[in-house]
């Protein structure tokens, strides 16, 4: 049975800094690109960044771009995505995603999300 | 401002056909395979549709893809009530190296 948990979020100042975790199981997460996506409270889908299966590559939002950093570790089968200079507008529940080999980007498997605000 | 730009709203009876529109540029649904998401009230996005119309196991064949050009679209037959949920487009978009998303459309089932 396929399985994301995320975890870390939480309250934080603005200027703050997070780490979000992301606990992979039930399929070969080595061979998965993984995602990082959030979604503001009543708004939209917002993607945030994306990691090779091996992690050689890295592309982010122009938004968190410099902020944030995607990272995983395959011997743990865990994705992190460390958020740096955390801002008001980061606010939203963030999940990480699966992206199986030649899918052309499509993510087959979600976490329930770890929420994150950014308030004083 | 989302990237894809997609209806906000759409809605239909039950047993109809309703389409869900997505309109991108060249540099993201000219150049590459669209994929479509559905997300329920507090749940998690889940794959519906995915690469030249494919539906993940456990997808109805009652949802279907296309694309022409720049845009897509999404079709649902037999609308059910349990259809009733926010839909998105997503795609890579070559010029921005990344995935975009639309901005959503809420779909209700009257």
């Amino acid at each position: 049975q396929v399985q994301l948990v995320e975890s870390g979020g939480g309250v934080v100042q603005p200027g703050r800094s997070l780490r979000l975790s992301c606990a992979a199981s039930g399929f070969s997460f080595s061979t998965y690109a993984m995602h990082w996506v959030r979604q503001a409270p009543g708004r939209g889908l917002e993607w945030v960044a994306f990691i090779w299966y091996d992690g050689s590559n890295k592309y982010y939002a122009d938004s968190v771009k410099g902020r944030f950093t995607i990272s995983r570790d395959n011997s743990k089968n865990t994705l992190f995505l460390q958020m740096n200079s955390l801002r008001a507008e980061d606010t939203a529940v963030y999940y990480c995603a699966g992206d199986p080999p030649s899918s052309g980007y499509a993510l087959d498997y979600w976490g329930q999300g770890t929420l994150v605000t950014v308030s004083s | 401002q989302s990237v894809l730009t997609q209806p906000p709203s759409a809605s239909g009876t039950p047993g109809q056909r309703v389409t869900i529109s997505c309109s991108g540029s060249s540099s993201n649904i000219g150049s590459t395979t669209v994929n479509w998401y559905q997300q329920l009230p507090g749940t998690a996005p889940k794959l519906l549709i995915y690469g030249y119309n494919q539906r993940p196991s456990g997808v109805p064949d009652r949802f279907s893809g296309s694309k022409s050009g720049t845009s897509a679209s999404l079709a649902i037959s037999g609308l059910q009530s349990e259809d009733e949920a926010d839909y998105y487009c997503a795609a890579w978009d070559d010029s921005l190296n990344g995935v975009v998303f639309g901005g959503g459309t809420k779909l209700t089932v009257l």
